[in-house]
Parts: C-alpha cells; structure tokens; sequence
C-alpha cells in the first residue's frame, strides 16, 4: 500500500489482556514512530526506531509497555496486563530518512498511520 | 509535560474568514514546526512547516507566521472552507534529530 498501514483499527480488551498493534510503514522509510493519543489531546511520543534499533523509548509510560522492529520493516507494540488508563489511539509514523542539515524539502515529514483505538475494559 | 501550548481549544468561524491558531513553546532546542491536520478517524497529515530563520512561509490559504523571540508562532488560514474543519496541531523538535512534539489540538469548525 502506499501508506502507513495500522491494525487492528479497533481493539476491546479486558483489564489485565495482554494486547498487540501493528504497523506496518511506508516502504523504504527509515524512520518509525509510536504516538499515543488521548481523547481531545495531541499526539504523545512514546518510541522512535531507525532500522531495527530502537534509539528512544523515553515515552513508554511503563514497563508493561514493549515496542520492537526486528527486521527494520514492520513494527509492533505490546501492551502487558492492560490498564484502563491504557485506552487511547496508538498512532504510528514513519519517515524517509533521519532528518538533518542535508535532509531537504519534506524529508522529515512523518506520514501517520490511521491509528489503532484501544478500549480497555 | 507540555512543551508546546496551543491555543484555542477550539474555534468556529464563518466561510470566507480568517482562521488563526496560536502556539507557544518553551525549548530553544527546537528549530522546526510544522502544522498537521487531522480529520476525524484518521492520523495526522503535514500540512505546512517551518524553520525559523525565516519569520512567515505560505502555501496557497495556509501560512504560518513565526516569532523567534517570542518563542511563538502561528497558522492563519484565508478565506475559511467547511472543508477545512478538522483538528489542527502545532508541534516542534529539533531539526537533527525526531523527537517531535505536539501542541493538545485546535478543533476548527468552519461554518457555511
């Protein structure tokens, strides 16, 4: 596809299930991002990978919280023992390149994915 | 934490008008901004951005004014369409590296 392809698109889970999202980026971007978004409130970061390193998970809010890339391609994250306070969109990103001086035009756009909503019972 | 404020909340103005979304940041670090529009059940998109060594960028209805000194800056939007009713964030980083971050949202609602 020619976007960032999020699933599932709407996600149910008792307290305490165990859940996973997956993103899929746009082809040859380097760069991915996991946003969490609250209800009426802008995106917050949670993790940024380049390739399959995952370079800043400084916005996880805990340790139930677990994002991977193994192959630099598709990424997922992984909730443990969900919280009601878990439940939000889980937007993620991606970009062409890691953005700096000889980065130019658009090259650090993000292109947003149509998120995953999550629900927590 | 809020690093980048937005204001207003939300806004309704009349087709034909001037749409103008307020954002304050607090970071000297940061030295890229750009303004992305959201639609209902869908993920932000890009909409125009910034840096600051110029103080005004416009693209077609949209331009984005900034205040270096102020550590403000700001996205008016002529000649208001319905369609441009949507969600409209603000946000910054610095421009080497991706850590972005967003203003709370204007929820803009242009009447016909």
């Amino acid at each position: 596809g020619a976007g960032v392809s999020q699933s599932p698109r709407y996600k149910v889970a008792k307290r305490g299930q165990d859940v996973a999202l997956r993103c899929d980026p746009i082809s040859g971007h380097v760069s991915l991002f996991w946003y969490q978004q609250a209800l009426g409130q802008g995106p917050e970061f949670l993790t940024y990978f380049q390739n399959e390193a995952q370079l800043d998970k400084s916005g996880l809010p805990s340790d139930r919280f677990f994002a991977e890339r193994p192959e630099g391609s598709v990424s997922t994250l992984k909730i443990q023992r969900t919280q009601q306070e878990d439940s939000a969109v889980y937007l993620c990103a991606s970009s062409l390149s890691y953005r700096g001086p000889l980065a130019g035009g658009r090259t650090g756009e993000l292109f947003f994915g149509e998120g995953s909503r999550l629900t927590v019972l | 934490q809020q690093q980048v404020k937005q204001s207003p909340q939300s806004l309704i103005v009349q087709k034909g008008g001037i749409s103008i979304i307020n954002c304050a940041y607090e970071n000297t670090a940061f030295d890229y901004f750009p303004w992305y529009q959201q639609f209902p059940g869908k993920g932000p998109a890009l909409l125009i951005a910034i840096r600051p060594d110029v103080s005004e960028k416009k693209e077609g209805r949209f331009t984005i004014s900034f205040n270096k000194s102020a550590k403000q800056f700001s996205l008016h939007i002529m000649d208001s369409q319905p369609g441009d009713s949507a969600t409209y964030f603000c946000a910054a980083s610095p421009y080497n590296n991706n850590d972005m971050r967003f203003g709370a949202g204007t929820r803009l609602t242009v009447k016909p």
